[in-house]
């Protein structure tokens, strides 16, 4: 069976500090992989996503960048922390279908809860 | 850009009362998923709906797509405690490949 795990779970970071955080899954090859934010209690904002090694797509302009250095890693960085970088970082994953007009399944991680202070 | 509205954003009812989520938009998606999260977790599938008009039930959950693709509901009959949490619909659209876009999350709870 496929499992997906992230660390931490938990990170209190000072303004302007470096962030990395992880997401590695199991039991599949060649997922799509997904990084999000998550304000607390409200819907998912997709960050970035890719689709193979190396191959990644921003999807808002932030002080965040991501990275794929292996087929089921994904790495979620910052050089420079912002205060407004604070909330709760979800990663998934899914398989592509194949079928076209057909929305892969995700995934998702238990989660890492990020402070900024 | 593709979005998806829920209502309610808020709801609180008591053990055994019946209610419906909605997810609405004036988009068509290729696909609607169902999602339940619970406090400092990630959300776990619950359903995934891809034909317009289909229902799908899962014990005491009903979850429904549009015949147009472009909503969905979720009604849960004799709610219990358990059923407390945010539930999040999310919308594959035809152009967007594996992207979902995601409501902002209905909160439920159910109180004994």
């Amino acid at each position: 069976s496929q499992t997906i795990h992230q660390w931490p779970a938990t990170l209190v970071q000072p303004v302007g500090s470096p962030l990395s955080l992880e997401c590695t899954v199991e039991g599949t090859s060649n997922p799509n992989l997904y990084w999000y934010r998550q304000a607390a209690g409200r819907g998912l904002q997709l960050l970035f996503y890719s689709v193979g090694i190396g191959q990644i797509s921003s999807e808002v302009p932030q002080n965040l960048s991501a990275s794929r250095p292996q087929d089921r890693q994904f790495i979620l960085s910052s050089k420079k922390l912002l205060l407004s970088d604070s909330g709760f970082y979800l990663c998934a994953w899914s398989v592509p279908d194949g079928r076209l007009a057909i929305t892969d399944t995700q995934y998702f991680g238990p989660g890492t809860r990020l402070t900024v202070l | 850009t593709q979005l998806l509205e829920q209502s309610p954003q808020f709801l609180s009812i008591q053990e055994g009362e019946n209610l419906t989520v909605y997810c609405n938009s004036s988009s068509v998606f290729s696909s609607l998923q169902w999602y339940r999260q619970e406090p400092g977790e990630g959300p776990v599938l619950l359903v995934t709906v891809v034909t317009g008009g289909e229902v799908k039930k899962l014990k005491r959950l009903t979850f429904q797509f549009g015949d147009a693709r472009k909503d969905s509901s979720l009604h849960i009959t004799a709610a219990q405690p358990g059923d407390t949490g945010l539930y999040l619909c999310a919308g594959g659209g035809e152009t967007s490949g594996s992207r979902l876009t995601f409501g902002e999350g209905t909160q439920l709870t159910v109180n004994p």
